[in-house]
């Protein structure tokens, strides 16, 4: 069946560069999300990219698409301790009206 | 910025009861969805609704599940006879379309269910 992975875990210090990985199986996906779960709270959508594209930047963040190997990429620039938050990569169900795959989200620490 | 909100944000029910959870979605949204996720596991679609009905459904909402829009603004989700297994982080979201565009879901903040 089709299906989302992700590390569970990145460690990273303040300032440095973090990059989260995601693998997925489905390549009929039109649009690949990135979602952040902060504690206590709920799934925010953090960014997205079309199918076409390779790469997307939206200021600290880079997502980068390698559809040859079913990857995704979030990249964060200058990581900050309010950075710390699980990080869900996302993708719809091939034909689905409305189920969205998840990977199991990596928890992304930011030490000072 | 509009936001899903959820009650209760921790709901503890005995085995076997019946719970309501709820949801109100943002106001020009039509899409409307249920996922959990169980402790350590991955966020898992239950159902999504439009027009006033089920669009879709996986095999985890089963008999004891249902959902409603009682009215114009609530959406709720309904566990008839809970189990353990059931305990999980249960997540409302909402859209303007349906999945597939770049609009994403808006989603809540979740209501924690502990069966005991």
């Amino acid at each position: 069946g089709e299906d989302v992975e992700q590390s569970l875990f990145l460690s990273v210090r303040e300032g440095d560069s973090s990059v989260i990985n995601c693998t997925y199986t489905d390549s009929s996906s039109t649009y690949l999300y990135w979602y952040k779960q902060e504690p206590g709270a709920g799934l925010q959508l953090l960014t997205y990219i079309f199918s076409n594209m390779d790469m997307k930047q939206d200021q600290r963040l880079t997502v980068l698409l390698n559809k040859k190997d079913k990857h995704l990429s979030l990249r964060i620039a200058d990581t900050q301790t309010g950075d710390s938050a699980i990080y869900f990569c996302a993708g719809p169900l091939r034909g689905s009206q409305g189920n969205l795959i998840f990977g199991k989200g990596t928890k992304l620490s930011v030490k000072p | 910025e509009p936001e899903v909100t959820q009650t209760p944000s921790h709901q503890v029910t005995q085995m076997g009861q019946e719970v309501i959870l709820r949801c109100v979605p943002i106001s020009n949204h039509l899409y409307f969805y249920w996922y959990r996720q169980i402790l350590g596991q991955k966020v898992e679609f239950l159902v999504s609704f439009y027009n006033n009905e089920i669009s879709e459904k996986s095999e985890i909402f089963d008999d004891q599940f249902s959902v409603e829009r009682p009215d114009g603004s609530n959406f709720t989700l309904k566990i008839r006879s809970t189990k353990l297994e059931d305990s999980a982080m249960y997540f409302c979201a909402s859209s303007e379309v349906s999945a597939g565009d770049y609009y994403g879901y808006t989603f809540g903040s979740g209501t924690r269910l502990t069966v005991v």
